[in-house]
């Protein structure tokens, strides 16, 4: 079974650049999350999809950030302008059908690194 | 904003040692902890799922419990080996999962 892929691994942008990030869930989980991970810190939710809906982005910086998950699958999330705290690690993640209790096990990618300079 | 605390923040110990570390979480309106290892450059992957108060999970030389009444869950590894250098992060649902800043774990040969 292939597991999450995301790409890129590494981006350089200088700061004001856009910058975007893919994601490909593991088949047949509808349940998709976009987290950030700054250095010394645990991964902080900033999106999680439920199919193409979602259900949760009050962590998302809405005035920068944006993120779709066009037919229920792949995802892209989007920084416009990048800013030098946007550096970090971003992780996507997916899950079977959510229970809404934190329940199921999430299967991550192994992220994009950020640095804006 | 839900509190998850791990401890200690990193952990530096020789090949053969035993280890452990600490979870803590909001004991009230519990649903789930998680552990995740993170190894440089892969990606998290998870090492158990823990439901119940009283629950103890093993995996090879990993195993952790879980006490939900006063809210923490610990880690143990018997006999550290190299390859078990990794981030080790727990995550608490509670509606949704909130993770740790992680325990980062060196063992020197």
């Amino acid at each position: 079974e292939a597991g999450v892929v995301q790409s890129p691994r590494y981006k350089i942008i200088e700061k004001k650049q856009p910058v975007a990030f893919w994601c490909n869930p593991i088949s047949g989980h509808n349940t998709l999350y976009w987290y950030r991970q700054n250095l010394g810190q645990g991964p902080e939710l900033l999106i999680r999809y439920e199919n193409e809906e979602a259900v949760d982005d009050s962590q998302l910086p809405k005035d920068r950030f944006s993120a779709e998950r066009l037919k229920g699958v792949d995802s892209t999330l989007k920084i416009q302008p990048a800013e030098l705290g946007d550096s970090a690690v971003y992780l996507c993640a997916s899950s079977l059908s959510r229970l809404g209790g934190g329940w199921e096990t999430q299967y991550f990618g192994p992220g994009t690194r950020l640095l804006v300079l | 904003i839900l509190n998850v605390e791990q401890s200690p923040q990193s952990l530096h110990v020789q090949e053969g040692d035993s280890t452990n570390f600490t979870c803590s979480f909001p004991s009230s309106n519990f649903y789930a902890l998680h552990w995740y290892r993170w190894e440089t450059a892969k990606s998290p992957e998870a090492l158990f799922v823990m439901t119940l108060n009283g629950d103890e999970k093993k995996k090879g030389r990993i195993s952790a419990t879980l006490n939900t009444k006063e809210g923490y869950s610990y880690l143990y590894i018997k006999g550290s080996q190299p390859e078990d250098s990794a981030t080790y992060l727990c995550a608490f649902g509670a509606g949704k999962s909130t993770f740790g800043d992680g325990t980062t774990l060196t063992v020197k040969p």
